[in-house]
């Protein structure tokens, strides 16, 4: 069983739809990653958790940690949010970060 | 600030060569991370480093792949002798402390 496990694998919305993208783990966590990866390959973090609930723009995460749980939502999706995201779990290190462990990423393609 | 810089960002050779990939961190991060992506299992780091020493190499594949941080602005991964089955998105990403990871534009390896 992997340590990140992310559902749906993939996932097609129409343009304007609300999303969420889940993230389950099953090991301790300093913190909890969402990264956004391009077509072209880019790979941009988009936040970086440990409890509760952060928002930028038309994005928003949540974590339980008690549930080993966090979801990422996408209000008003725009066919430019199309892209694979992948949640991290990571362990920091003497005041540094240590290791991330991936899950295997949800693809979303968002239609026009 | 330019972000992470990594050169080349293609590179084909043949199996058995050298292959060296270079990464210049963001200036004033003291951790850099080597992670590989390959479509059968995602992304997955190789090693890191805090302030210029390995921290964690449990993830390089073997013997023939090694990296180095001579100093706190630039990093090698280096495989000799190169296999077919390293052919994958070669990622340095680096960070300040316990924040963020920001990702370099990744280096496309083949071997063929």
């Amino acid at each position: 069983k992997n340590e990140v496990e992310q559902s749906p694998q993939n996932l097609t919305a129409q343009e304007g739809e609300f999303i969420t993208i889940n993230c389950s783990y099953s090991v301790g966590i300093s913190a909890l990653h969402w990264l956004q990866q391009h077509p072209g390959g880019g790979i941009v973090s988009l936040f970086m958790l440990s409890s509760g609930k952060k928002k930028h723009g038309r994005l928003i995460a949540t974590i339980n940690i008690q549930e080993k749980h966090s979801s990422l939502h996408i209000t008003a999706s725009h066919p430019r949010d199309s892209a694979v995201y992948i949640c991290a779990v990571g362990q920091n290190y003497g005041g540094s970060q240590g290791n991330l462990i991936f899950g295997k990423g949800t693809k979303l393609s968002v239609k026009p | 600030d330019a972000g992470v810089i990594q050169s080349p960002r293609h590179e084909v050779t043949e199996m058995g060569q050298e292959v060296t990939l270079r990464c210049k961190p963001i200036s004033g991060h003291n951790s850099l991370f080597w992670y590989r992506q390959t479509m059968m299992r995602g992304l997955e780091l190789l090693i890191y480093f805090n302030n210029n020493v390995p921290i964690d190499d449990s993830g390089m594949p073997e013997d023939r792949f090694s990296a180095k941080m001579p100093n706190a602005s630039f990093s090698t991964l280096k495989i000799q002798p190169s296999e077919p089955r390293d052919s994958a998105v070669y990622f340095c990403a680096s960070s300040f402390g316990t924040y963020t990871q920001y990702f370099g534009p990744g280096t496309r390896l083949t071997v063929l």
